[in-house]
């Protein structure tokens, strides 16, 4: 099955920095999403991508869809404490049958000191 | 007004006894979802249906068994808990089989 490797595993950052985290698959996603998790909470969409090459912003988030349809990456700038949680990237490959199913990364900690 | 909702949010019980997750969304989707999230946050798909239909069915004890009544609606029934079924069990909900799906706040189950 698909393999999706999501990185880095943790973050700590100052308030004010810029974050940067990305996942690789082993194999080629026609939609690439990004969802952000609070503790206690369930996953929360951040950022849909559906095309190559496509860069999505959504306020100070953006994420691309990487070329070769085997990345994604998401950054976040100008970080605030409330970035506060869990990030995880998701692939769909959408072409029938299981290949329906997303398929998630570990997880990128990020923790912002104040 | 909720989008994905669960029920119940925590879920305490012994092992060997049954019990039921349910799930409702009112988007107006007409594919659900049941995922697993385990200790070390990793989630994992269990179950879809699509217009009632089951169309995923990834490697799940039988002991689990969805049953969605209707497009707004999957439930999750778990039969002779065991210990390893302790996790946060999570529904969601997308437009069609394709893109974004939209989680609910979770189950968290604890079977002692």
């Amino acid at each position: 099955g698909q393999q999706l490797n999501q990185s880095p595993q943790s973050m700590f950052i100052q308030e004010g920095e810029d974050v940067s985290m990305n996942c690789t698959s082993s194999s080629i996603f026609n939609t690439w999403l990004w969802y952000k998790q609070d503790p206690g909470e369930g996953p929360v969409l951040l950022i849909a991508l559906y095309k190559a090459g496509e860069l999505t912003s959504n306020g100070r988030l953006t994420a691309q869809f990487g070329i070769t349809r085997k990345d994604s990456f998401l950054n976040i700038s100008a970080s605030i404490p409330s970035d506060v949680g869990i990030y995880f990237c998701a692939g769909q490959e959408g072409s029938g049958g299981s290949n329906y199913k997303l398929t998630f990364g570990k997880g990128t900690l990020l923790t912002v000191n104040p | 007004d909720t989008a994905v909702s669960q029920t119940p949010k925590y879920l305490v019980t012994q092992m060997g006894n049954d019990k039921s997750i349910k799930c409702e969304q009112n988007l107006g989707h007409d594919t659900m979802y049941w995922y697993k999230q385990d200790s070390k946050k990793f989630l994992k798909i269990m179950f879809s249906y699509n217009n009632k239909e089951l169309i995923i069915n990834e490697t799940v004890p039988n002991r689990f068994s969805p049953k969605s009544p209707d497009k707004a609606h999957l439930n999750l029934h778990i039969n002779s808990l065991e210990l390893g079924d302790s996790a946060v069990y999570f529904c969601a909900s997308s437009q069609s089989r394709v893109g974004e799906q939209y989680f609910g706040p979770g189950t968290r189950l604890t079977v002692t």
